[in-house]
């Protein structure tokens, strides 16, 4: 059973669409995570839900929406996709209450969305 | 504001030689210090982690680092490289305040392992 799972694991599609990449995570953690990882391989985090809860909303055009419905799930939906949207997205999650910070993240394999 | 900086985008080393990644870190708190693993078209994996237990630290697959916070650094090495390493790595850090979500990586070190 993968612990962190991302679908689609490719998606191309043209500028101008919407585009969901679903996340789901059967560890039990509360924590879960968005990032983006661009051509140079630079990781961005873009969001992070604790407990439903969206606790970290970096810079990132409000064309992103992220949407919890539990716990165990964090999806992102993309509107009117640009070019500079290709990259590869990686979902994570941690479990943060009860620990100190050294939390471990546990990722997922990665959604590469190109944009033609 | 917590920063790491890897020095290096690209490392090669013959096989069976010293691996030495560099990281340094910037956080006004004591971080809490991660090297992340990313072997190509997969997703990131825990190579170890600094918790102030211990300065040096041992990971996975031969790895250790350690961190040495008056030079505020957390260099990864490995004493003999194996094709199987070549992937690209990732230096991160954490602030320990309670509530302290974000995790912070550097750019990436991608070695390259020769022959």
């Amino acid at each position: 059973d993968t612990a962190v799972s991302q679908t689609p694991k490719y998606l191309v599609t043209q500028m101008g669409n919407d585009k969901s990449i679903k996340c789901e995570q059967n560890l039990g953690h509360d924590t879960m995570y968005w990032y983006k990882q661009d051509s140079k391989k630079f990781l961005k985090i873009m969001f992070s839900y604790n407990n439903k809860e969206l606790i970290i909303n970096e810079t990132v055009p409000n064309r992103f929406s992220p949407k919890s419905p539990d716990k165990a799930h964090l999806n992102l939906h993309i509107n009117s996709l640009e070019l500079g949207d290709s990259a590869v997205y990686f979902c994570a999650s941690s479990q943060e209450s009860g620990h100190s910070g050294a939390n471990v993240l546990t990722f997922g394999a990665g959604s590469r969305l190109t944009v033609l | 504001a917590q920063s790491v900086t890897q020095l290096g985008s690209h490392v090669s080393v013959s096989e069976g030689a010293l691996v030495l990644l560099r990281c340094n870190y910037s956080s006004s708190v004591p971080p809490y210090l991660f090297w992340y693993v990313q072997y190509p078209n997969q997703g990131l994996q825990l190579l170890l982690k600094y918790t102030s237990a211990a300065t040096l630290v041992k990971g996975i697959n031969g790895f250790e680092a350690e961190f040495k916070k008056s030079e505020t650094s957390f260099h990864l090495t490995k004493p003999s490289a194996h094709m199987s390493d070549a992937a690209e790595y990732f230096c991160a850090v954490r602030d320990s305040g309670a509530g302290s979500y974000q995790l912070t990586f550097g750019k990436g070190t991608k070695l390259s392992v020769i022959p």
